[in-house]
């Protein structure tokens, strides 16, 4: 079945710093490729998305590239801040059959940024 | 613009009361809704979700139900809550491109 795997984490890094959150996955069609970010208390919010092979999503400064030869959609950006503290996820979607419209979730990566 | 609330954000029930847990949508007309759990350790699973008025999918037998009685109106609900029924509630509808917008979640804790 589809899968998404994500580095376990926590990720605990000083302000200014470069993050990277690996990201790989599994997949029987051509799934859309996800981020999502969770901060404490609240639901997920949409980071950035790419729907095909060799796609950027970006936003916020973060950014991810949809890579089929790796199947890999790694999150990365060039200078945290201590407001980037939360939860991150990975996601995928394959569209149409018994998979229709769900999203299939890594288990999430903790990012810590201190000042 | 489209939103999405959730309601109650809290609440504290004891074992073997029931649950309903509210979900609506704003700006936006048919759409596919879903119910996620986040249990403690951050892992999202899928409960249930609806393409339409009355159509309810499954994704996990377990002691909850969800119903869609209006178009942008989606309840979770249980007879009789068990203490593993404990978690963060997440309701989300979907967009265009596949993405799912989120609420801002319900904590159930069951005593």
């Amino acid at each position: 079945g589809d899968s998404v795997t994500q580095m376990e984490g926590p990720v605990t890094l000083s302000e200014e710093a470069f993050l990277t959150i690996n990201c790989t996955y599994t997949a029987t069609g051509y799934p859309s490729l996800f981020w999502y970010v969770q901060y404490p208390g609240e639901g997920l919010q949409l980071l950035l998305k790419a729907t095909k092979a060799d796609d950027k999503g970006s936003n916020k400064g973060f950014e991810a590239t949809y890579r089929k030869e790796t199947t890999s959609f790694h999150l990365e950006k060039g200078s945290v801040q201590v407001s980037d503290s939360a939860v991150y996820f990975c996601a995928l979607r394959i569209a149409g059959g018994t998979s229709y419209g769900k999203l299939t979730f890594g288990q999430g990566t903790i990012l810590t940024v201190h000042p | 613009s489209q939103t999405i609330h959730q309601w109650p954000a809290t609440l504290v029930q004891p074992v073997g009361s029931p649950l309903s847990l509210e979900c609506t949508v704003e700006g936006t007309s048919n759409p596919n809704l879903y119910w996620y759990r986040q249990a403690a350790g951050r892992g999202l699973q899928l409960l249930f979700y609806s393409v339409g008025i009355g159509q309810i999918s499954s994704e996990v037998p377990q002691n909850l139900s969800a119903s869609r009685p209006q178009d942008r109106q989606f309840i979770l609900s249980s007879k009789k809550l068990l203490l593993s029924d404990s978690g963060f509630y997440l309701c989300a509808w979907e967009g265009g491109a596949g993405e799912l917008f989120f609420g801002e979640g319900s904590r159930l804790t069951v005593l």
